[in-house]
């Protein structure tokens, strides 16, 4: 069984650009969430989705989207780049979203470096 | 901040030795789980603990969980050089709420010497 995929791996913007990250799950998982990690911050959650709404959202000003599509792949955005979100962005799936959370499955990340 | 956190921040050890990794939080839980990341990688679900056990295994791994204190411990035996990672704890919170989300500590960065 495939696991998470993220695309691209890495990538460079330079401030005021926006980019988007994409995330497909493992086969069977339906409930993406998205975590930024930075060394000062340490994992924050960004947001979950699941049947292609937004179910919980984290404490990230608006500029950071995502989005869910039938397939269960995921997208997030980030638009008008600052230098601070510089960051790996990780997606992580498990089966469903109900109950208490069971085991998460991360992808390797996006690593995004913004000039 | 619900997110838990670990102690040590770093701990340095030779292989074959055990390493010990503790880690507290502040609301009350369902389950608390450990994950392991090697630099610059995804997350690696190592073993989840649910709030009524206090103790599990796996493998060479030994999670105890204290609600009272509201602490964990990892304790990894026999260590290798190819443990060395950065372990996370992080906790899923007793809320009543059917959405998952997960609160992550900032992590002990474990570096096991030949």
């Amino acid at each position: 069984k495939a696991g998470v995929t993220q695309t691209p791996r890495y990538l460079i913007k330079t401030r005021g650009q926006q980019v988007t990250l994409s995330c497909s799950p493992i086969s069977g998982h339906r409930s993406v969430s998205w975590y930024q990690q930075t060394p000062g911050q340490g994992l924050q959650f960004l947001f979950e989705y699941f049947s292609e709404t937004q179910r919980n959202k984290g404490n990230f000003p608006g500029r950071f989207s995502g989005r869910q599509f039938s397939n269960s792949r995921s997208e997030m955005n980030v638009s008008t780049l600052e230098l601070g979100d510089s960051a790996l962005y990780l997606c992580a799936t498990k089966t469903n979203p109900g109950g208490n959370t069971g085991e998460l499955f991360f992808g390797e990340g996006s690593r995004l470096t913004v000039l | 901040s619900q997110q838990g956190e670990e102690d040590p921040q770093a701990l340095s050890i030779q292989e074959g030795e055990n390493a010990t990794m503790n880690c507290s939080y502040k609301t009350s839980i369902n389950n608390l789980q450990w994950y392991r990341q090697n630099s610059g990688r995804g997350l690696v679900h190592l073993i989840l603990i649910r709030s009524n056990e206090r103790e599990k295994h796996s493998g060479r791994l030994r999670v105890t969980l204290d609600t009272s204190k509201k602490s964990s411990s990892l304790l990894i035996t026999a260590s290798r050089a190819a443990d060395t990672a950065s372990y996370f704890c992080a906790t899923d919170p007793d809320r009543g709420s059917t959405l998952g989300r997960l609160y992550f500590g900032r992590g002990t960065q474990l570096t096991v010497w030949p």
